[in-house]
């Protein structure tokens, strides 16, 4: 079965510093996303990005988070300057069509991210 | 506010038991309505997905009811495994924006 991919699965930075989360999405899905999960919390929806922009995002999604589908099967969460708060489990998703109608909407295993 | 909220908490039963986990939502314009079971440290996992029309849905021993008028689901579990411990999370998918609402989850633990 097809599978969305996240590399890595597990990264600790340093507070301040730049991360890139990686995530290979399912083939043939056109629309991507990144959710987040801190520790105990609810998932949360950062971001959705279809046709190389980004199609909805949330209030979490500020300035320092910034996606791109640098090539044809790779999508990345940048993270400019990491701060505590943003320790979470970061999952991405992909889908073949828009979350209204989509069945196949998968998620990766995720990526644990821990600043200290 | 747009919100799923689902309960109980967390639930403990025997191998075998059957259960049933509720979520009650107040989000709008609503488009449809996901279960979705994750293992603790890997991403959710569909079971099932129901549109306003749909009053059950069945994926095995999983199924899946909708109440639209009363904006009320539940999922129930039959003959519970040990590989049934995990979180079922319920989730609504916001009509017209690309994104879903996660409601907490429910903490299934399944003992022998």
């Amino acid at each position: 079965e097809p599978e969305v991919t996240q590399t890595p699965s597990h990264q600790v930075t340093q507070m301040g510093q730049e991360v890139i989360l990686r995530c290979v999405p399912i083939s043939n899905h056109l629309y991507f996303y990144w959710y987040r999960q801190i520790l105990g919390q609810k998932v949360e929806f950062l971001v959705s990005f279809y046709n190389n922009e980004i199609s909805e995002k949330s209030e979490i999604f500020d300035d320092q988070f910034s996606v791109e589908r640098p090539d044809g099967s790779n999508f990345t969460l940048k993270i400019r300057s990491t701060k505590l708060e943003d320790s979470a489990m970061y999952f991405c998703a992909s889908s073949e069509v828009p979350s209204d109608s989509d069945n196949g909407y998968t998620f990766g295993s995720g990526t644990r991210l821990t600043v200290v | 506010k747009n919100q799923v909220e689902q309960s109980p908490q967390s639930l403990i039963i025997l191998e075998g038991k059957n259960c049933t986990l509720q979520c009650n939502y107040t989000v709008s314009p609503f488009s449809n309505l996901r279960w979705y079971k994750q293992d603790t440290g890997r991403g959710p996992v569909s079971l099932t997905i129901m549109t306003f029309s749909e009053n059950t849905k069945s994926n095995g021993r999983y199924t899946a009811t909708l109440d639209a008028d009363t904006k009320q689901s539940s999922l129930h579990i039959t003959a519970s495994q040990l590989s049934d411990s995990a979180s079922y999370i319920c989730v609504v998918s916001l009509g017209g924006y690309n994104k879903l609402i996660f409601g907490a989850g429910t903490r299934l633990a399944v003992h022998p």
